[in-house]
């Protein structure tokens, strides 16, 4: 089956505290994503990957870092720096970037 | 700037009675507008892409239809099972980025 997945679903973090969400597919996309999901606001774009070891900053990649050394991995960080990560985040992918996105089925991540 | 507004916030419908969802949206040349399905603590389910006006996609009880301003989401008699949050989003030509809406609410009540 070819689909998306993320790991963890949920994740908890200690102020300060650095922690990486991770995403892989197998579906031979060469797009990337990653959006966070608030309550009353639609999708907003932290990061995308148009194809291996390049990668864009989207509206809100302050307090974010990704890489993107595989075609099937892309990996978020969120690092102490994000004043507010309490947030659901979905990684998404597309044959390439501009076609339908795909989504994964999210992590929770919550700080403590 | 492309935005995206959808309507209404929220839906509830009985089983079987028949509606409608709003997204209204202004952007600088349409490249595509999509329509996902979310349900409660799970990512985006893809439904349909529209790329221009007159243009029609069905899924079962769903069907999508795009005008120049707006697109709408049918639901013909749902059931319980389509209650969920239903997104649309817009993509402009040759800048790729996609904007969501809020996204509608819908609960079928049996």
């Amino acid at each position: 089956d070819g689909g998306i997945t993320q790991s963890p679903k949920y994740l908890f973090r200690k102020e300060g505290q650095n922690v990486t969400l991770s995403c892989e597919q197998n579906l031979n996309h060469d797009a990337m994503y990653w959006y966070r999901q608030d309550p009353g606001q639609g999708l907003r774009l932290i990061y995308y990957s148009q194809i291996v070891n390049d990668f864009q900053k989207g509206d809100i990649a302050e307090g974010y870092s990704v890489s993107r050394e595989k075609k099937e991995s892309f990996p978020l960080t969120v690092t102490s720096a994000q004043k507010n990560p309490t947030a659901f985040y979905l990684c998404a992918s597309s044959i390439e970037r501009g076609d339908t996105q795909y989504f994964g089925p999210g992590t929770r991540l919550t700080v403590l | 700037e492309d935005q995206v507004t959808q309507s209404p916030e929220a839906l509830r419908l009985q089983e079987g009675e028949s509606s409608s969802l709003n997204c209204s949206y202004t952007v600088s040349g349409l490249r595509g507008l999509f329509w996902y399905r979310q349900d409660p603590g799970k990512g985006p389910e893809f439904l349909f892409t529209l790329y221009s006006a007159g243009e029609e996609k069905e899924k079962e009880r769903l069907k999508a239809t795009l005008t120049k301003k707006e697109s709408f989401l049918h639901i013909t008699a749902p059931k319980p099972e389509d209650s969920a949050t239903y997104l649309c989003a817009v993509q402009a030509r040759g800048y790729q980025k996609v904007t969501f809406g809020i996204g509608t609410k819908l609960q079928v009540i049996p």
